[in-house]
């Protein structure tokens, strides 16, 4: 089936490691996203993908990084430079950017 | 930058019941997109609407693509306790445009 996968689906880490959150897509999408959703709030962006090898800032992009090297995967990596860590992160695709967003399931990180 | 209002926050109703809810924005959109969450997983895209004015149905749900491009509603017919979710609009200026400025969702409750 196609479709968008993220893991781990929970994640627990100490304050000050940096942790990476897995994306895969087989949906042939050029463009992929990284949103933050913290309760009671809308989706922010974080990262954005047009492209394998391109990647762009969104709205709240401070204290995370991602990477680009394959068309199927779009890896973000929180840092310890990331001040609230803790939140549900949702990645997307999209056949290119400005075409409707199809999401994963998720992965909630708890950073203590 | 853009802002999307949806309304109402939330909302408790009896099973059979139909639903409304809707989201305006200070700027025009040239695409609409709704999506339901349900907790701890990812959004799933309902219904996009492209042209103003544009009514679209998929089952018991019909949303619509305001004639001034700055609103749009979404109506549940009928519900049933598997409707229970948030659901949030989101809106695309189009084009390459990346970025979805997603509403703050509408949490529905539905009592059997």
């Amino acid at each position: 089936d196609g479709g968008i996968t993220q893991s781990p689906k929970y994640l627990f880490r100490k304050e000050g490691q940096n942790v990476t959150l897995s994306c895969e897509q087989n949906l042939n999408h050029d463009a992929m996203y990284w949103y933050r959703q913290d309760p009671g709030q809308g989706l922010r962006l974080i990262y954005y993908s047009q492209i394998v090898n391109d990647f762009q800032k969104g709205d709240i992009a401070e204290g995370y990084s991602v990477s680009r090297e394959k068309k199927e995967s779009f890896p973000l990596t929180v840092t310890s430079a990331q001040k609230n860590p803790t939140a549900f992160y949702l990645c997307a695709s999209s056949l290119k950017t400005g075409y409707e967003q199809y999401f994963g399931p998720g992965t909630r990180l708890t950073v203590t | 930058g853009q802002q999307l209002n949806q309304s109402p926050q939330s909302m408790f109703i009896q099973e059979g019941e139909d639903v409304s809810m809707n989201c305006t924005s200070s700027s025009i959109f040239n695409t609409w997109l709704w999506y339901k969450q349900e907790p701890g997983e990812g959004p799933v895209l309902l219904i996009a609407l492209y042209k103003a004015g544009e009514l679209t149905s998929n089952g018991r749900l019909t949303a619509q693509f305001g004639i001034t491009r700055k609103d749009s509603f979404l109506n549940i017919s009928a519900s049933i306790p598997s409707d229970v979710g948030i659901y949030f609009c989101a809106g695309q200026s189009g084009g390459s445009n990346y970025k979805l400025t997603f509403g703050k969702g509408t949490l529905l409750t539905v009592n059997p």
